[in-house]
């Protein structure tokens, strides 16, 4: 069974980072890209970026260029998000989700979700 | 950026109707369109990607159909465990995938 288990909630102060993970299980790590996905309260979903831990590539959304940060440890089969300088508008749930990379009329395409993070900046 | 722009935002229909929820892409995508279910406080879940094909294990009642710019999932025989948030998804351009701001589907 694939699974992708996220880290737990975070409540952090503005202006902090916070750095979450996602270990994946039940599936070949290194076959398959991991994205990371922000939903806003009552909000819909916003791709953040992508890394292919085969080849330690990442692509990221303009928008969060600065924002975040992906690394993978093909070791322990764990993908990380570390988000900086954290405002209010960073308070969100976070997934991680995987797709191939290998076939275009799937790549990007979000097989498996993890259960979310969900992150609070409050002071 | 190719933008996704979903309808209607909500909808609210009996148990055994079908329902139709569109979307439309700013550009072609070339079928490149997946469709995903949000059950309430749940992460979201792949029904449908290529425009028409259904992932493994999602119910045949699920369809996907569209080309071109213009998309929509049908649910046939509406049944209570379907209300959900529904989004469309293009993965024909990236950077960045973008999603449609969705649909949420209640019962009447």
């Amino acid at each position: 069974e694939v699974k992708l288990q996220q880290s737990g909630d975070e409540l952090v102060r503005p202006g902090a980072s916070v750095k979450m993970s996602c270990k994946a299980s039940g599936y070949t790590f290194t076959d398959y890209a991991m994205h990371w996905v922000k939903q806003s309260p009552g909000q819909g979903l916003e791709w953040i970026g992508t890394i292919i831990p085969l080849i330690d590539t990442t692509s990221y959304n303009q928008k969060f260029k600065g924002k975040a940060t992906l690394t993978a440890d093909k070791s322990s089969n764990t993908a990380y998000m570390e988000l900086s300088r954290l405002t209010s508008e960073d308070s969100a749930v976070y997934y991680c989700a995987r797709s191939s990379f290998t076939i275009a009329a799937i790549s990007g395409v979000m097989d498996a979700w993890g259960q979310g993070a969900s992150v609070t900046v409050s002071s | 950026d190719i933008q996704m722009t979903q309808s209607p935002a909500s909808l609210s229909a009996s148990l055994g109707e079908t329902v139709t929820i569109e979307c439309l892409a700013s550009e072609d995508i070339y079928s490149n369109l997946a469709w995903y279910q949000q059950k309430p406080g749940k992460s979201p879940q792949l029904l449908i990607y290529y425009a028409n094909s259904l992932n493994d294990g999602v119910p045949s009642r699920f369809s996907g159909s569209g080309s071109g710019t213009q998309y929509s999932l049908k649910i046939n025989s509406l049944q209570s465990e379907d209300v959900s948030i529904y989004f469309c998804q293009q993965n024909y351009d990236s950077p960045p995938y973008t999603f449609g701001a969705g649909t949420k589907l209640e019962l009447k």
